[in-house]
């Protein structure tokens, strides 16, 4: 099946530093690409959609400029978390789109985020 | 706008029991309906998909999911439940135009007893 390549699987960081999490398809060509977040023992939380070469469109609620999206090409997305606060530390997960298969969504392993 | 409703928090069986996970959706037409499982500290994984016809349709690990159209219901089954199937389960469903972006139900934690 598709492979949804995230890195770093776990990261602590400073209150204030930027830290930057990457997305990729490993062997096919992604429709679209998803950011998530999830809080301990709760559901998935959508935080974007992006498309290659555009801009990422971003659920309500969700800042822009503090979660820079960059989608650079069909195998590659990444999440920027800037000037990083503890409330930040979460689980992100990013998956992928292919639309051949039925708009199947293939996860990535998900990055903890820590910021202490 | 589209909906999913996990209606149980937690499930829990012996192993060897069968098992079900509930799922019933709200969508415009036609839906592609899904099911995934996390493990612990994990991404989610894909189990298996509704797209058009059989109505039951069988995925990873023995699960197996039965499309029900009148009760707009997918709920997800096994016939013998291992102790290694303990994970948190989501179903999530997908239009099948326009921006298909899927909507996940909260999650099912299922807790298989030896």
């Amino acid at each position: 099946g598709a492979v949804v390549s995230q890195h770093p699987s776990w990261v602590i960081c400073k209150s204030g530093t930027s830290v930057k999490i990457e997305c990729r398809s490993l062997d096919f060509q992604a429709t679209t690409m998803f950011w998530y977040r999830q809080f301990p023992k709760q559901s998935l939380m959508l935080m974007a959609t992006s498309n290659e070469g555009s801009k990422a469109t971003y659920e309500q609620g969700v800042e822009k400029d503090k979660f820079l999206i960059n989608h650079a090409s069909l195998t590659l997305s990444t999440l920027t978390v800037t000037s990083a606060h503890p409330e930040d530390s979460s689980f992100y997960i990013c998956s992928a789109s292919l639309r051949e298969t039925g708009n199947t969504i293939y996860f990535g392993e998900g990055s903890w985020l820590t910021v202490v | 706008a589209q909906s999913v409703a996990q209606p149980e928090d937690q499930v829990n069986v012996a192993e060897g029991n069968p098992l079900t996970v509930k799922c019933t959706y709200s969508v415009s037409g036609n839906p592609y309906l899904f099911w995934y499982v996390q493990y612990p500290n994990r991404g989610l994984q894909f189990l298996l998909k509704y797209i058009t016809g059989d109505n039951l349709v069988k995925g990873s690990y023995g699960f197996e999911a039965e499309f029900n159209k009148s009760q707009t219901s997918f709920h997800l089954k096994k016939p013998s439940a291992l102790v290694s199937d303990s994970a948190l389960y989501f179903c999530a469903v997908s239009p099948r135009g326009g921006s298909y972006i899927p909507t996940f139900g909260r999650g099912t934690s299922l807790i298989v007893h030896p």
